[in-house]
């Protein structure tokens, strides 16, 4: 089993759809990054948290640490917004992240 | 101003060549790291290094060695290449390591032929 657990693996949705993309984590953390993949490939730092919710812009992202799961929220989705999002906690201890294998999470116009 | 920069952006090379991927940030952060993702798109950390000091260095093959010759530069050194060292490689940096964002370079696309 891995230790970071993402759902869906694939997502489409039409334009202003609500989007929620779940995370699952059976290590012990000390934060959990959600990381937005470009089609082109750069990588950017959506959120870093390790306790409650936090907002930037239409992106939410929740966290449970008692029950080891995150959540990503989009809301009003848009096409630009289509990218890999991908869910890594830092290992607490190691302080390494542990990263998921992604979601891809397309929208149509 | 580019914050976390990396070249060569591609590399193409040859099995048994030693090649070396640069990276550089502009940030002032104290923690970089290095992350392979291979052709399945599954990331995951190779080495850490803050003050430039070694940190975390994951099972990597002893081909792969890390220098960091001041804080603002992680460089990656890889000896005798082998097919399955091709993969796309990030250089991150962060305030220090824990619980702090990460900031992701563009990325190297290494090529073993």
């Amino acid at each position: 089993k891995n230790e970071v657990e993402q759902s869906p693996q694939n997502l489409t949705a039409q334009e202003g759809e609500f989007i929620t993309i779940n995370c699952s984590y059976s290590v012990g953390i000390s934060a959990l990054h959600w990381l937005q993949q470009h089609p082109g490939g750069g990588i950017v730092s959506l959120f870093m948290l390790s306790s409650g919710k936090k907002k930037h812009g239409r992106l939410i992202a929740t966290i449970n640490i008692q029950e080891k799961h995150s959540s990503l929220h989009i809301t009003a989705s848009h096409p630009r917004d289509s990218a890999v999002y991908i869910c890594a906690p830092t290992q607490g201890g190691s302080e390494k992240l542990v990263f998921g294998k992604g979601t891809k999470l397309t929208v149509n116009p | 101003d580019t914050a976390v920069s990396q070249t060569p952006k591609y590399l193409v090379t040859q099995m048994g060549n030693d090649k070396s991927i640069k990276c550089e940030q502009n940030l002032g952060h104290d923690t970089m790291y290095w992350y392979k993702q291979d052709s399945k798109k599954f990331l995951k950390i190779m080495f850490s290094y803050n003050n430039k000091e070694l940190i975390i260095n994951e099972t990597v093959p002893n081909r792969f060695s890390p220098k960091s010759p001041d804080k603002a530069h992680l460089n990656l050194h890889i000896n005798s290449l082998e097919l399955g060292d091709s993969a796309v490689y990030f250089c991150a940096s962060s305030q220090e390591v824990d619980t702090y964002e990460q900031y992701f370079g563009p990325g190297t696309r290494l090529t073993v032929t």
